[in-house]
């Protein structure tokens, strides 16, 4: 069964990066078909698809964060990461990361989430 | 973006109530919508995903129909477990992939 698990620190100063890696078992993410990607939720919102990674390292980003936002992969370590850059309180939110299936792009599983708070 | 709207935003319902919440897109997406229900404090699960396909094991009583603009999501039987926030979401061509509002379902 695959599972994946956010980790990184619950607060966030204001400018600061954001800096977040998802640890995946149960499964490879060498292996093709799937995408791994990061979604946000703030608080009562909606969700809001941030981006994903490729097993090769190709990248798709929201236009809306691509310009602070970069994704990276690990496949030695099975952990693919998110750093977001010059962060604001907007950024507030509960950071998940998923696996998207190629062709189809449906999320899942999904990880718990992580509360990701900005504040000084 | 493709803007996705859910209606209604909330649902009263009882248990063995059929409950349908409908999504619709601000242009045709074809078939690539998929459907995820969350709970309170967790992550969303994905119930349905290209309109119309039932994600492994999920109950039978969820059903998804609908391409182009309008979609929905049909409970047959609403069952205690069943109360949450339903989510609709396109991935039609490029990203980034738009979720709806969100309908929260209550007893």
């Amino acid at each position: 069964q695959v599972q994946l698990q956010e980790s990184g620190p619950g607060l966030v100063k204001p400018s600061q990066t954001l800096s977040l890696t998802c640890t995946v078992s149960g499964a490879s993410i060498s292996r093709g078909s799937y995408y791994w990607t990061w979604i946000r939720q703030p608080a009562g919102k909606a969700p809001e698809w941030i981006g994903r990674i490729y097993n090769n390292g190709n990248t798709d980003y929201n236009p809306s964060l691509k310009s602070r936002l970069t994704l990276s992969i690990d496949t030695s370590k099975n952990q693919f990461s998110l750093n977001l850059r010059s962060v604001t309180a907007a950024d507030t939110a509960v950071y998940y990361c998923a696996r998207e299936r190629n062709a189809l792009w449906w999320l899942d599983p999904w990880g718990q989430g992580t509360l990701v708070t900005v504040s000084s | 973006d493709i803007q996705m709207t859910q209606s209604p935003s909330s649902l009263s319902a009882s248990v063995g109530d059929r409950v349908t919440i409908t999504c619709r897109a601000s242009q045709s997406i074809s078939t690539y919508l998929n459907w995820y229900q969350q709970k309170p404090g967790k992550a969303p699960k994905l119930l349905i995903y290209a309109a119309t396909n039932l994600h492994a094991g999920v109950s039978s009583g969820f059903s998804g129909s609908g391409s182009g603009t309008d979609f929905t999501l049909t409970i047959s039987s609403l069952q205690p477990e069943d109360f949450a926030t339903y989510y609709c979401q396109q991935t039609y061509s490029s990203t980034p992939y738009t979720f709806g509002q969100g309908t929260r379902l209550d007893i």
